[in-house]
């Protein structure tokens, strides 16, 4: 079965620095890895998705992440964080064979002024 | 394209009350999630449909709860007899097709509590 960690319960950046949230997954092959999300009072929102091909993924607001076979991870960076960049991070993996994703239990982005 | 609406966003009941909740996806979405989240956890899956069928429930879905999608389109979520426990965030989601690969579209959900 699949399974997701992320390290890292509260992190904590200054505005306009550097950003990278750790996510390490758990499963045979290669899964369907993502990255959610959530800030006070929204709904979850997809920041991208890694199937397959380029393990670089671009995704929206800015956000990438990095496929690394070898160590099982799928971390999240961005080069220069925002205030609103402040919310809650979820990692999410799927089998490819499955119809449903197993979440992290999320990072808490703190941003410093 | 209104979004996955949710419906009520905040719920106060006492111990061994029943409550419903429901769910409107986006419009031609033929699949439905529902999902469970707890303080300091990420979201965990209750259950799923394909257009009315019911296709897979979590264990954690125990005999109080149950859930519908009668025609396909919206999906209600009733818990009987709420314990304290049951209090959450119940968060429902919609996708325009089959496979884990479809992107997920979360509605606002519906935060529980019960006393």
């Amino acid at each position: 079965a699949q399974s997701v960690t992320q390290p890292d319960i509260h992190i904590t950046v200054s505005e306009g620095a550097s950003l990278e949230l750790r996510c390490n997954y758990s499963y045979g092959a290669t899964p369907y890895l993502f990255w959610y999300v959530q800030s006070p009072g929204q709904g979850l929102q997809l920041l991208l998705k890694y199937f397959s091909g380029d393990t670089l993924v671009q995704g929206i607001k800015g956000f990438e992440a990095e496929f690394k076979r070898s160590q099982s991870s799928f971390n999240l960076r961005k080069p220069s964080v925002h205030w609103s960049d402040a919310a809650e991070y979820f990692c999410a993996v799927g089998a490819p064979e499955a119809d449903k994703i197993i979440f992290g239990k999320g990072t808490r982005l703190h941003i410093l002024p | 394209d209104t979004g996955v609406s949710q419906d009520p966003r905040h719920k106060i009941t006492k111990r061994g009350q029943n409550v419903t909740f429901r769910c409107d996806p986006i419009s031609e979405h033929n699949r439905l999630y529902w999902y469970r989240q707890t303080l300091g956890q990420g979201p965990e899956f209750l259950t799923y449909f394909q257009n009315e069928a019911q296709l897979e429930k979590s264990r954690l879905l125990s005999d109080r709860f149950s859930a519908e999608r009668p025609k396909g389109s919206f999906s209600t979520l009733e818990i009987q007899r709420t314990e304290q426990g049951d209090s959450a965030m119940y968060l429902c989601a919609s996708s325009p097709g089959q496979g884990v690969g479809e992107t997920q579209y979360f509605g606002p959900g519906t935060r529980l509590l019960v006393l």
